[in-house]
Order: C-alpha cells, then sequence, then structure tokens
C-alpha cells in the first residue's frame, strides 16, 4: 500500500526566511511522482512543485525547491525569502496510478 | 491557461437527497477524478475514470455513488442518498497523459443537512 507521511501539523516561519516542511512516503513502485500542493484558506489545490522519481536532481520552481532522497523516500520542500502569500495548508502527494496525499503541513508566515 | 471547473461552488442539501456535483476537465484531458476533503482533514481519493470506465476506487466510493461522463465534456458526480457524513469539499481533477500531473478544480462545498 502507498502512504505518505507529513510529521507536521504546523510550522512557522518569519517573513524572508527559509522554512523546510517534511515528507516521506512509502511505495513498492519504482516509477512514481512525487508533488507539493498548496491549500490556501480559498481551499482551492494549487501545484507547487513536481519531482519524477526517475530523476536525481532535485526540481526547483523559484522560491521552492525540494530534497529528494529516494533511497529515504523523503521529499521535503523548502521555501527560500518566504512571503505572507505563502502562508497555508501543504500537502505532499505521492502519484503511483492514483494520487496519495499526506494530512498536510499548516505553514504560518510571520511579519 | 485552461482549468477544470467545477459547478457549484456550495450546494447544500437535505439527508436522503439525491445531489450531482459537477466538472468540466480540462479539454484534451483523458484522465478523470473525483477526491474528498472533510473540513480539517487530508484529501481522499474516491475514484479514477479513464477510457469511459472507472479504472479504480476507494473504499469510500459505495453503492451510493456514481459518476459519468454523459457528452464528453461534463463529468459528474452523483451520490444517491446523502448523509451527514458526505458533508466535505469535493474536487475534480484530470491529466492529460498517466505521467503528467493533476489539474485540481476549485471545489464543489456540499453540505448535508
Amino acid at each position: 500500500a502507498q502512504t505518505v507521511t507529513q510529521s507536521q501539523p504546523e510550522m512557522s516561519v518569519q517573513e524572508a526566511e527559509t522554512v523546510t516542511l517534511s515528507c516521506t512516503y512509502d511505495t513498492s513502485e519504482s516509477d512514481y511522482y512525487l508533488f507539493w500542493y498548496k491549500q490556501p484558506p480559498s481551499r482551492q489545490m494549487i501545484l507547487v512543485i513536481r519531482q519524477e522519481a526517475y530523476k536525481q536532481q532535485n526540481a526547483t520552481e523559484n522560491r521552492f525547491s525540494v530534497n529528494f532522497q529516494k533511497a529515504a523516500k523523503s521529499f521535503s520542500l523548502k521555501i527560500s525569502d518566504s512571503q505572507l502569500g505563502d502562508a497555508a495548508m501543504y500537502f505532499c502527494a505521492l502519484d503511483t496510478d492514483k494520487l496519495i496525499f499526506g494530512t498536510g503541513t499548516r505553514l504560518q508566515v510571520f511579519p | 491557461e485552461p482549468e477544470v471547473t467545477q459547478t457549484p461552488s456550495h450546494q447544500v442539501t437535505q439527508m436522503g437527497q439525491e445531489v450531482i456535483l459537477r466538472c468540466v476537465p480540462i479539454s484534451n484531458h483523458l484522465y478523470f477524478y473525483w477526491y474528498r476533503q472533510i473540513l480539517g482533514q487530508k484529501v481522499e481519493f474516491l475514484v479514477s475514470f479513464y477510457n469511459n470506465e472507472i479504472s479504480e476506487k476507494s473504499e469510500i466510493f459505495d453503492d451510493q455513488f456514481s459518476v459519468e461522463r454523459p457528452d464528453g465534456s461534463n463529468f459528474t458526480l452523483k451520490i444517491r442518498s446523502t448523509k451527514l457524513e458526505d458533508s466535505a469539499m469535493y474536487f475534480c481533477a484530470s491529466k492529460g497523459s498517466y505521467n503528467s500531473p493533476l489539474h485540481f478544480g476549485n471545489g464543489t462545498r456540499l453540505t448535508v443537512t
């Protein structure tokens, strides 16, 4: 069975600082994709970043980057230069043939 | 940029009533999904749909639920006899190919009273 674990229910960061959100997963598949989605209070699901398991290079999207450790089945999200608009729920998700979500991390950003 | 459209944004219904949640996926997408998020909880997979049939469904997706793609553009989720515990945000999602990312709609908030 596929599982995704986010062990940090809440995190906080000061504006302009860097924060890292943790995610571990489990799957027996060798070919899969990993995602981070952002869910603001409006409850939209917004794709933040995507990582293909076969790629060793960590994905980067502007201020967002991941640390993908395939052997450890770890997929953390780093947000650099945090902004007030980054405050949201962040969900880690594993896609083999369907998307399985973690329980989410609520990120607060303080001015 | 094309997007997944869901209607209505909010639906209130009485227990025991039937509801149909509507979705228009991105036009060239081939894989369609419904997810549910009970308030304060994680997003849960309900069902996936490909080639005009269900490809996988979760334990949540019991006989009270059904999906349809009636006209090649709409993708609907029907709940035959709603229960209080069906109150949740329902997300439709689609993707163009097996290995592309899911695009989510803005969700329909279903409230069962």
